[in-house]
């Protein structure tokens, strides 16, 4: 079972670069997230989307964009990477919240260095 | 703002003893969830309660939601190394599309 696989794992950048961080899932899930994770800081929620083609901002949304154009695939773009987007990226999937469980699938996370 | 307060944020305990981690808050969730992280890996579901006053037991872990569904608890009876990880709790307030995240409490077990 493939779950939600992120792609790359890790990517070291320059100040400025541009880049995307691929998310897929295979659970035919609605909804889709992206977190990152900071020492101290926890997950913060970066962009989400409800469905296909549908996007939303998160609580730390500056210097991200995302598309969702596939249902089973979400995208995170750095326009111009800064040193204080160096975290831990995780993407995850779920029915959402309210209906079911609420259970969130996460990946295994992208780690991105900006120098 | 929903806030969920983890406590402790950090704990270190030797193998065999007990201990609880506590996820409170002002806000009512329509249910809680427990996760459990560990090093170079994303966040595993461990359990969700949805019942104020409801408890859940996972072999030695036991989960309790608060009876106005405000808080919970974990607690881990004999801890064990295989339990060292990173403890997250998120409340589904039910009405809009985001989990709430507590912080974590990071747990090591030595054995």
């Amino acid at each position: 079972n493939a779950g939600v696989t992120q792609t790359p794992k890790f990517r070291v950048l320059k100040t400025g670069q541009s880049m995307t961080l691929l998310c897929a899932q295979d659970m035919n899930h609605e909804y889709m997230y992206w977190y990152r994770q900071d020492p101290g800081m926890g997950l913060r929620l970066i962009h989400y989307s409800v469905g296909e083609g549908t996007t939303a901002k998160g609580e730390v949304p500056d210097g991200y964009n995302v598309s969702r154009l596939k249902k089973q695939n979400f995208l995170l773009g750095l326009e111009s990477a800064a040193p204080s987007q160096t975290s831990v990226y995780f993407c995850a999937s779920g029915q959402g919240p309210g209906r079911g469980t609420g259970e969130l699938f996460f990946g295994e996370g992208s780690r991105l260095t900006v120098l | 703002t929903q806030l969920l307060e983890q406590s402790p944020q950090f704990l270190s305990i030797q193998e065999g003893e007990n201990l609880t981690v506590y996820c409170n808050s002002s806000s009512v969730f329509s249910s809680l969830q427990w996760y459990r992280q560990e090093p170079g890996e994303g966040p595993v579901l461990l359990v969700t309660v949805v019942t104020g006053g409801e408890v859940k037991k996972l072999k030695r872990l036991t989960f309790q939601f608060g009876d106005a569904r405000k808080d919970s608890s974990l607690h881990i009876t004999a801890a064990q190394p295989g339990d060292t990880g990173l403890y997250l709790c998120a409340g589904d307030a039910g009405n809009n599309r985001k989990l709430i995240w507590g912080l974590g409490t990071s747990l090591a077990v030595n054995p």
